[in-house]
């Protein structure tokens, strides 16, 4: 499984965007890239997955640079509520029946009014 | 719609004591289940995962173990607590179609061994 970097921590001012890179050099073709969140004392909530094109759902937004080298979520108007760990993993589809997520330490997100 | 359920929600043991943790989903069939540990102030440990019934994958050697007697009931068990045994415990499932990674989380669980 290619490894991910993520800074450890990162600040933004409520309303504002917040954008949280994520670096996977080593990926490999089929390989997707996964982004949840953890709010302070809840189990981990999935936000939103890709492969190469960029994705868009209701709570974010997935941009992968064109060699999926890298990543970045975006949070377009984040609020006090998107205050968590954001973690970005990357899993191979064709890794069997079991699903299993390897998460590492995320990046603390702030938001801060 | 599916839903995930663990308890208790928060539990205080001795070392030496045992533990039982339940974890059950709603709302679906035949998923994957997995417990996961989170040590304060540290990320996210896979310690096991089931794909049935009474299959049982550990992820790291430790004191605990895992059963799974119900299609949609996961349980995490200890004959004796260890001080390092404390953490946060959550349970997750995934279903079975398609071959995405997407895993809903229970609420927890916060175990102290004293």
């Amino acid at each position: 499984d290619a490894k991910t970097t993520q800074p450890p921590s990162m600040d933004c001012a409520e309303g504002r965007a917040a954008n949280l890179p994520c670096n996977h050099s080593t990926i490999s073709g089929n390989e997707y890239v996964y982004w949840y969140r953890q709010i302070h004392s809840q189990g981990p909530q999935y936000i939103i997955h890709g492969l190469k094109n960029n994705e868009t759902n209701e709570m974010a937004s997935l941009i992968i640079t064109e060699d999926r080298k890298s990543s970045t979520l975006i949070l377009p108007h984040a609020t006090l509520r998107d205050t968590a760990v954001y973690y970005c993993i990357v899993r191979d589809h064709g890794s069997g029946n079991t699903g299993k997520l390897i998460f590492g330490q995320g990046t603390t997100l702030q938001v801060k009014p | 719609s599916q839903t995930i359920h663990q308890w208790p929600a928060t539990l205080v043991q001795p070392v030496g004591s045992p533990l039982s943790l339940e974890c059950t989903v709603e709302g679906t069939s035949n998923p994957n289940l997995y417990w996961y540990r989170q040590a304060a102030g540290r990320g996210l440990q896979l310690l096991f995962y089931s794909v049935g019934i009474g299959q049982i994958s550990s992820e790291v050697p430790q004191n605990l173990s895992a059963s799974r007697p119900q299609d949609r009931q996961f349980i995490l068990s200890s004959k004796k607590l260890l001080l390092s045994d404390s953490g946060f415990y959550l349970c997750a499932w995934r279903g079975k179609l398609g071959v995405s990674y997407e895993q809903y989380f229970g609420p927890g669980t916060r175990l102290t061994v004293t």
